[in-house]
């Protein structure tokens, strides 16, 4: 069975800090896709990235980046100099490649960004 | 346009009401999903369905009646809830597959009196 930890339940921190939210999956599959998703207080889920278990690339969107590790099974997403807006809910997710494309979702991490 | 759009954003209901969700696409995906979020939790799939067709139910209650008319459309059906099923039920759709991302709508913030 599948399964996301995000041992982290809440960070604070103080703008222009970098944050790091750590998530650690299990999976018997040898090929699946991992998802980090953000939700401010404002309910919806915004997509964040996705990465299949074959690209262990790490990846830079702007402030955002992602360090991909299978041999630690982990998944983790700094923000750089972080801002306020940062401040949500971060969830990482996992689909296995079998059937239809059903989500575990981590308990997720709430971020607190300060000015 | 990668929009979900959910109506209503609020709902408050009694427990012998009968009120449906709305939801609605145009990116083309066939594959839509409900789920029901609960304060501090991370979502929990409800239904999910493929080219229209009723492909998961999580073994949700009957009081909960899914709908896909069509490809763009997906609706769910509410009827004599309990205040424990108070939550966000958030809509969302992708390309059908495991592989694929999937965009969530706003949500609708429900409430059972």
């Amino acid at each position: 069975a599948q399964k996301v930890t995000q041992a982290q339940t809440e960070i604070s921190v103080v703008e222009k800090e970098d944050v790091t939210l750590d998530c650690v999956y299990e999976t018997r599959d040898t090929t699946y896709y991992l998802f980090w998703y953000k939700q401010p207080p404002s309910g919806e889920l915004v997509f964040l990235i996705r990465r299949n278990s074959f690209d262990e690339q790490n990846e830079i969107s702007g402030r955002y980046s992602w360090n991909f590790q299978k041999s630690t099974s982990s998944f983790n997403f700094t923000i750089t100099a972080s801002q306020v807006v940062d401040s949500a809910v971060y969830f990482c997710a996992l689909s296995e490649d079998a059937g239809y494309s059903t989500l575990t979702f981590g308990k997720g991490t709430m971020l607190l960004v300060s000015p | 346009d990668t929009e979900v759009t959910q109506t209503p954003k609020h709902l408050v209901m009694g427990m012998t009401n009968k009120k449906s969700l709305k939801c609605e696409q145009h990116m083309g995906h066939r594959a839509m999903y409900w789920y029901k979020q609960k304060a501090k939790k991370p979502p929990e799939l409800m239904f999910v369905y493929s080219y229209e067709k009723l492909s998961i139910n999580e073994s949700v209650p009957s009081r909960f009646s899914p709908e896909c008319p069509n490809s763009s459309l997906l609706n769910l059906h509410l009827h004599a809830l309990q205040p424990e099923d108070s939550a966000l039920y958030l809509c969302a759709s992708s390309v059908p597959g495991t592989s694929h991302e999937q965009f969530f709508g706003p949500g609708t913030r429900l409430t059972v009196l």
